[in-house]
């Protein structure tokens, strides 16, 4: 089973509004982080934001927000006020702290951001 | 914050040749490297993870024979692709974890490389 999905692979969104892109995980660590990266067309995997499993509030990263929603396995990133250069494509990823540390991504998606 | 320098940034090899691509962390110590494949328009998807002064451990699938791993450093990892071949094209990523995780840091002691580009003709 695929541990990080993404249902969205494409999404559009008008410079200036917010936009929610989707991210649910599987997991039966009880610790665990899940970090969203931006990848613009250059490549570069760009942190924007992470969410550790015991942490009671929401991250919140300038105009980055992730709504954690823990019981329903789900952190989804939420931006604000869009930018042309927030088009990029989008991952979510997950860490198990006790299952190997290393990330397992999802799909992705990309973003359009329309002038 | 800590940076982790990538080269090359893209490689253009003939079938048969071997290339190697270097991962150093410039500013902190990497215990743990791990390597990522990324086809166009596809995920990243772990390829091996190496620490420091022992073999690497790689995912299903991925031969260890064709891509070497040497992480004979805190500060340096080389992936080498040998004998590539065209649907060895792809994009190379690694990403360090440091030593000691400094929870200060943005990115909670991961740092990717900026990537390889490599092409096989």
């Amino acid at each position: 089973a695929q541990k990080i999905t993404q249902t969205q692979p494409g999404m559009f969104v008008q410079e200036k509004e917010a936009v929610t892109l989707d991210c649910t995980y599987d997991t039966s660590d009880p610790s665990y982080g899940l970090f969203w990266y931006k990848q613009p067309s250059s490549g570069e995997m760009i942190f924007l934001i992470y969410q550790g499993s015991y942490d009671q509030q929401n991250a919140t990263e300038g105009r980055y927000s992730l709504n954690f929603q823990k019981a329903r396995k789900s952190a989804n990133l939420v931006i604000s006020a869009s930018q042309l250069g927030d088009s990029a494509m989008y991952f979510c990823a997950m860490r198990e702290d006790n299952y190997g540390q290393n990330f397992v991504f999802g799909p992705g998606t990309r973003l359009s951001v329309l002038p | 914050g800590a940076v982790v320098s990538q080269h090359p940034s893209w490689v253009i090899c003939k079938s048969g040749t071997s290339v190697k691509i270097e991962c150093r962390s410039l500013d902190f110590q990497a215990t743990t490297m791990f390597w990522y494949r990324q086809f166009p328009k596809q995920s990243l998807m772990l390829m091996a993870t190496s620490n420091e002064g022992s073999k690497a451990t790689y995912e299903q699938g991925v031969e260890k024979d064709k891509f070497l791993i040497n992480h004979a450093s805190l500060t340096l990892s080389t992936l080498t692709v040998t004998s590539a071949h065209p649907e060895d094209s792809s994009f190379y990523i690694c990403s360090a974890r440091e030593r000691s995780e400094n929870r200060g840091s943005r990115d909670y002691g991961y740092t990717f490389g900026s990537g390889t580009r490599l092409t096989v003709v």
